[in-house]
Parts: C-alpha cells; sequence; structure tokens
C-alpha cells in the first residue's frame, strides 16, 4: 500500500465551480503538507504550504489539513480554466524528502 | 526569482548511449533530487544529494547514476540508454530543513530509440 494516496480523477467542473482535491496518508510522522501545480509539459510549481492541522488560505485556494485523520485536501473556490492542471500532493517528515501522491488531472471548462 | 534549470527540454537517444542530464539551481539550496515522472506512476524519485559529493539511492536508482561535484549542480547519468528509460525527467532542490518545499525544473523529455 502506498504512503499516500491520492484521489485519480480526472475531474472535470464547470467554470466558477468549487474544487475538492483530496489525499490520504498512513504514515503518522509526516508533518509538513505541500501542494504543487503541474501544467501540461512543465515542471511541478510549489502552490500551497502547510504544517499543522486546520485550514490555510491564499487568495481563491484553501489547503486543509487534519492529522487525526490522516487526510488533507485543497479547495478551489471560484474556478478558472487557467486552473487547468494535475494537482499533486506532497508530505515531508524530515530532512526534506517528499513523498508525492500520483497527481489529480483537473479541467475547468469556459 | 527561484531558478532551476535543466540542460535540456527534449533529447532524444539511441539504446546504449551513455546520456546526461544536467541540473543547475541558482538558490543556494542543500538537496537536489531527480525524479521521472510517468503517466500512470507518478513522480518517482531516482537520486538525491544532501550535500556536495553526497548522494542516497531513491525508490527507482537502477540503471542511473548521479553526479554533485558542486552545490548548483547536480546530473543524472544513464550508463547505457534503454527504451524503458524513455520518460520525463524532472530535476529539483530544497533547503535543508524539515519543510523541504521543493522547487522543480521545467523537465527534460528523454526518448529512447
Amino acid at each position: 500500500q502506498k504512503e499516500v494516496e491520492q484521489d485519480p480523477g480526472p475531474l472535470s467542473v464547470p467554470e466558477g465551480a468549487i474544487v475538492s482535491l483530496n489525499c490520504t496518508y498512513s504514515n503518522s510522522a509526516f508533518q509538513y503538507f505541500m501542494w504543487y501545480r503541474q501544467y501540461s509539459r512543465k515542471g511541478p510549481e510549489l502552490l500551497m504550504y502547510t504544517y499543522s492541522s486546520g485550514n490555510k488560505e491564499d487568495g481563491r485556494f484553501t489547503a486543509q489539513v487534519d492529522k487525526s485523520s490522516k487526510y488533507i485536501s485543497l479547495f478551489i473556490r471560484d474556478s478558472q480554466p487557467s486552473d487547468s492542471a494535475t494537482y499533486l500532493c506532497a508530505m515531508n517528515n524530515n530532512a526534506g524528502k517528499s513523498t508525492f501522491g500520483d497527481g489529480t488531472t483537473l479541467t475547468v471548462k469556459p | 526569482d527561484v531558478k532551476v534549470t535543466q540542460s535540456s527540454r527534449y533529447l532524444v537517444k539511441r539504446t546504449g548511449e551513455k546520456v546526461f542530464l544536467e541540473c543547475v539551481q541558482d538558490m543556494d539550496h542543500e538537496n537536489m533530487f531527480w525524479y521521472r515522472q510517468d503517466p500512470g506512476l507518478g513522480l518517482r524519485l531516482i537520486y538525491f544529494s544532501y550535500d556536495v559529493k553526497m548522494k542516497e539511492k531513491g525508490d527507482i536508482p537502477e540503471g542511473y547514476s548521479v553526479s554533485r561535484e558542486k552545490k548548483e549542480r547536480f546530473s543524472l547519468i544513464l550508463e547505457s540508454a534503454s527504451t524503458n528509460q524513455t520518460s520525463m525527467y524532472l530535476c529539483a532542490s530544497s533547503f535543508f530543513d524539515q519543510r523541504g518545499t521543493q522547487y522543480f525544473g521545467p523537465g527534460t523529455r528523454l526518448l529512447v530509440l
């Protein structure tokens, strides 16, 4: 079983929808949680970073961590066609080596 | 601005050739990583380095080697390329702290014929 499981998608939503992207994990030592966005034929870019349980908001994006359930989510409000990309969750315990989910591909239709 | 560059965006090589992929970062990061990304398999760690001349195997090191002679540069070497090494190769770097947020290069698409 993988340490990090990500909802596989793909996900297709109309413009303006609220999007929920989710990952679960099994390693309770993970303390740091990241979301990366990867456009087609590009490298991933860091989107959100969180440390503790709770919510972190950045514009239309909210990252949520529930350590008790070993569950993290990324919410996108008022989704735009430019949000169409693959979203990767990632987690760290120490020393900077991350464990990545396999990614969820999102398409936002105008 | 944060910058990770990779030597080539696209490469076509023949089976058995020795292939060098270079990665350079300008952020003074201690950690550097090489991944390959394949459809349905996600990002898989090949090797990483946390200091000059230091390296550690990742999840799929077979058929690859790495070199880190300078802090800013991390090279991936395919000793004898095979068709199953056709993939997207991504380099990343990060500071040596627990957060480990990584900065990725644009990737190299390698086709081995």
